[in-house]
Parts: structure tokens; C-alpha cells; sequence
């Protein structure tokens, strides 16, 4: 079962913030955040192994709720390198590790 | 930096030939994958490839398809006979180990298309 995604697009201006959430019905170990541009490969961004904990690449965040079964990814100060398609994905059965099953997908664009 | 690579970058083929879609991990890694993206649509697994052998297979993942490492460095996804529906972005990821770091690199994929 595939985790849902929200928002499913974003427009932003450079400078503006940004919050993506990635939720499951199934009980989660892990969340794995990747970033794909058009045209390119998903780009590994963090994975959040523990509930709560929060990790950071760039000015890009992420937290990681195992009790909401819910994972959020930050997007401060924005730039236009953010663009792209940010995908979710969980591991299947219950474990932190293994196959992904992404979300599909949340649209950034970003203007100057 | 080490990187995933894989050949060929687009690969046109007719409805019901074999492909072979070829793949270069990172050379410390142990754990191969496979998964493919419909266009417009999200990444969907395929296969995943541990100590010479298939740890995990999706549904999509049927008789005719199979994977192989047949030296050292290359992992291969062979498509029997390919269908219109195969045609999608295949994309091979690697990752060092299966329990402790869990990061999954992607290569830049390989376009598929049947006619």
C-alpha cells in the first residue's frame, strides 16, 4: 500500500517555505525522501529511521512521526534548484529496509 | 563521487523482442534493485538482487522478466518479450547494505520504448 502525499503540486517563490507530508496506514520504520528533476533519476535526499527524529541536507528538513505514521519534509528559504518531484517512500512489511513503495509524488515549482 | 551508471541512456524496440537493460552499481555496494516510472507516474519497484540471488519481486515482476549479474560489476534486467506496457523509465539503484544504511542510490535510467 502506497503512502499519500500532500500537497500533490506547490508553487512557491524563491524565499518562501514549503511543507510536504507523506502519511501511511501501515506502521512505519522508515521514510526515505528522494528528489527527482525532470527527466532525471530520483536523487537521495534523507531517510528518517527513527520516530521523531529529524534530519536536515541543505536547508531542506525532515521529521518523522511513527506514532501518526506520518513524515514531513521542510523546505526552508526555497531556491530555484528545489524544483522537481519529491517522492516518499516507505519500505514494505513493517520494515526499515528493502523494496520502496513511493508516494506519488508532490510537484515543486519554484519562480524567482 | 561513485554513481550508478547505466546503458543504453534510450532504447527503441519492437512489441515482442528481448531487451537487455544493463547496469553498473557502485562497487562497494551489495544490494541491487530495479525499478521502473511510467511516464507521469511514480516509481514503482521491480526486483530487488542480494548475494547472487532475488531477495524481493514485485507483482509486476513476471515470468518475463529476469535479472543477472553476471561478472563482478554489472547487474542486467532482461525483458523477454517486451510489450507495449513495458515501455517506461527503468532506473537500477544500489545501496551498501540492506539493514544499517539503507540509502538507495539511483542511476540516471535507461528509457524504454516498445512500438
Amino acid at each position: 500500500q502506497q503512502p499519500v502525499q500532500s500537497p500533490q503540486a506547490v508553487i512557491l517563490r524563491e524565499g518562501e517555505d514549503a511543507v510536504i507530508n507523506c502519511s501511511s496506514s501501515k506502521a512505519l520504520y522508515s521514510v526515505h525522501w528522494y528528489r527527482q528533476k525532470h527527466g532525471e533519476a530520483p536523487v537521495f535526499l534523507m531517510i528518517l529511521l527513527k520516530g521523531g527524529e529529524q534530519k536536515g541536507h541543505e536547508k531542506i528538513s525532515a521529521s518523522f512521526n511513527e506514532k501518526k505514521q506520518q513524515s514531513s519534509l521542510y523546505l526552508t528559504a526555497s531556491q530555484l534548484s528545489y524544483s522537481g518531484t519529491y517522492f516518499c517512500g516507505t519500505p514494505a512489511g513493517g520494515t526499515s529496509y528493502g523494496k520502496l513503495t513511493f508516494g506519488q509524488g508532490t510537484i515543486l515549482t519554484v519562480h524567482p | 563521487e561513485p554513481e550508478v551508471t547505466q546503458t543504453p541512456s534510450h532504447q527503441v524496440t519492437q512489441m515482442g523482442q528481448e531487451v537487455i537493460l544493463r547496469c553498473v552499481p557502485i562497487s562497494n555496494h551489495l544490494y541491487f534493485y530495479w525499478y521502473r516510472q511510467i511516464l507521469g507516474q511514480k516509481v514503482e519497484f521491480l526486483v530487488s538482487f542480494y548475494n547472487n540471488e532475488i531477495s524481493e519481486k514485485s507483482e509486476i515482476f513476471d515470468d518475463q522478466f529476469s535479472v543477472e549479474r553476471p561478472d563482478g560489476s554489472n547487474f542486467t534486467l532482461k525483458i523477454r518479450s517486451t510489450k507495449l506496457e513495458d515501455s517506461a523509465m527503468y532506473f537500477c539503484a544500489s545501496s551498501l547494505t540492506y539493514r544499517d544504511l539503507h540509502e538507495q542510490y539511483f542511476g540516471p535510467g535507461t528509457r524504454l520504448t516498445v512500438t
